[in-house]
């Protein structure tokens, strides 16, 4: 198994640029979420999805759509960036009737946002 | 606002001696993980406690959780120079899939 993959590893932005960074993961886990990771902040959860079709904000959702038309994908679209959303983005999946919510992170997306 | 307070924020040992990390957290929980990080990459998960359990250990990892004072530590036995790392305390609820995760406590083991 890949486990939890992210596309791309890097990029750059200019402010007011679209874009939308990748997750997929092979182990069939019902739950998928996006996290961004700030100096000194530690996580915050951006979005959430229980399931195929359903998904929720998390505590930062302002600035960021997502959807999950599959259990294996959960893109994260940044609609017009701006330099506060400057990160390291973390995608993450479990299946919590299986292993109680043990979570399974991807390696990231390190954004700049010029 | 994160649900985790974690302490001391950075910590420095010698290698071989003990290691603990204390988080703190606010409302109630249905299970408590830790997590590492290791420099410029994605997180691992190292132990979970549910909530109706007080202790439990793996390895060199040992993990208390008291939920009447809403806080849990972590201590890492005979340290070793690979266990330079953030440590990241992350609190389940019954919505499941939503971990909130704390700010972390960067390890250094010195050889």
């Amino acid at each position: 198994n890949a486990g939890v993959t992210q596309t791309p590893k890097f990029q750059v932005l200019k402010t007011g640029q679209s874009m939308t960074l990748q997750c997929a993961q092979d182990m069939n886990h019902e739950y998928m979420s996006w996290y961004r990771q700030d100096p000194g902040m530690g996580l915050r959860l951006i979005h959430y999805s229980v399931g195929a079709g359903i998904t929720d904000q998390g505590e930062v959702p302002n600035g960021y759509n997502v959807s999950r038309s599959t259990t294996e994908d959960f893109p994260l679209r940044l609609l017009s960036a701006a330099p506060s959303q400057t990160s390291v983005y973390f995608c993450a999946s479990s299946a919590p009737r299986q292993r109680n919510n043990e979570q399974f992170f991807g390696p990231g997306t390190r954004l700049t946002v010029l | 606002s994160q649900q985790g307070e974690e302490d001391p924020q950075a910590l420095s040992i010698q290698e071989g001696e003990n290691a603990t990390m204390n988080c703190s957290y606010k409302t109630s929980i249905n299970n408590l993980q830790w997590y590492r990080q290791n420099s410029g990459r994605g997180l691992v998960h190292l132990i979970l406690i549910r909530s109706n359990e007080r202790e439990k250990h793996s390895g060199r990892l040992r993990v208390t959780l008291d939920t009447s004072k809403k806080s849990s530590s972590l201590l890492i036995t005979a340290s070793r120079a690979a266990d330079t790392a953030s440590y990241f305390c992350a609190t389940g609820g019954n919505q499941g899939g939503k971990l909130i995760f704390g700010q972390g406590t960067e390890l250094s083991v010195k050889p």
